[in-house]
C-alpha cells in the first residue's frame, strides 16, 4: 500500500544545531508540503513542491528550507535550531491539482530544541 | 484575523448524541476539507467539497458557498469519535486551517 512515513518521529536537540526532518511518500504525488503544528494555531505551511526541483516559501518559512530531488522525498532542514522551532512538524501530499485533491499526511515529527 | 474559524472549540456530548461542528472562512476557495486527527496526533482527510453534501457514514458535511459557511455532523456519536476535528479550505494552491474542534464523546 502507499503511504507516507516521516522520521524521525521524536527529536530533541540544541539550540545552534542543524536538523533535518525526512518525508517519504509512495503515492507518486507531485505536490509535497511540510506543516507545523502548535497550541492555539491551525497548521501553518512552511514549505510547499509542486515537483521534481521545485520550491515554494510558506506562511511561516523563515529558519527553514527544503530541496526536492526525486518525486518521493522532501527532506525539511532547520539551518540553525531555535527554541521557537519547537513544535510538531507534517509532512503532507497531494496528486493533481493541490487545491483540488486531498492531502494525506505523515505522522508527525515531534521536535524539541533545548 | 483567521481565513478559517470554527465553533466550538471544544465539545463533550454523550454517547448516541447528534452533533455538530462549524466551520466559517474568509477567502474564496477552491474546495473546504474537513480532517480528523486522533489524539495519536495522525491526521486524515475525511471530506472534501466544494457545493452540497457528501456523507460517509455517520458523518455528513455541507457546504454553503453563498454563506462561506460549512458544517460537519456526527450521528449517534460514539467514543471512537473522539478526536480534534479540523477545517481546512484550498485557494488556488494554498490551505488554510482552522485551530479545531476537540470532541469528546462520554460512554
Amino acid at each position: 500500500d502507499a503511504e507516507i512515513t516521516q522520521s524521525p518521529r521524536h527529536k530533541i536537540t540544541e539550540t545552534g544545531r542543524q536538523v533535518t526532518l525526512a518525508c517519504h511518500q509512495t503515492w507518486n504525488h507531485n505536490n509535497m508540503f511540510w506543516y507545523r503544528q502548535d497550541l492555539g494555531h491551525g497548521l501553518r505551511l512552511i514549505h510547499y513542491s509542486y515537483g521534481v526541483q521545485d520550491t515554494n516559501k510558506g506562511e511561516v518559512s523563515d529558519g527553514y528550507s527544503v530541496s526536492r530531488s526525486n518525486t518521493e522525498d522532501l527532506p525539511l532542514t532547520l539551518e540553525s535550531a531555535a527554541s521557537s522551532q519547537t513544535s510538531v512538524y507534517f509532512c503532507a501530499s497531494s496528486g493533481g491539482l493541490a487545491g483540488k485533491n486531498i492531502q494525506y499526511f505523515g505522522a508527525g515529527t515531534r521536535l524539541s530544541v533545548l | 484575523k483567521n481565513e478559517v474559524e470554527q465553533s466550538p472549540q471544544n465539545l463533550t456530548a454523550q454517547e448516541g448524541e447528534f452533533i455538530t461542528i462549524n466551520c466559517s472562512y474568509s477567502v474564496g476557495i477552491s474546495a473546504l476539507h474537513w480532517l480528523q486527527q486522533h489524539p495519536g496526533g495522525g491526521i486524515v482527510s475525511l471530506f472534501m467539497l466544494s457545493s452540497g453534501k457528501k456523507k460517509h457514514g455517520r458523518l455528513i458535511a455541507t457546504i454553503n458557498i453563498q454563506e462561506k459557511h460549512s458544517s460537519l455532523h456526527i450521528t449517534a456519536s460514539h467514543p471512537r469519535d473522539s478526536a480534534v476535528y479540523i477545517c481546512a479550505v484550498s485557494t488556488g494552491n494554498q490551505f488554510y486551517f482552522g485551530t479545531g474542534t476537540s470532541l469528546t464523546v462520554i460512554p
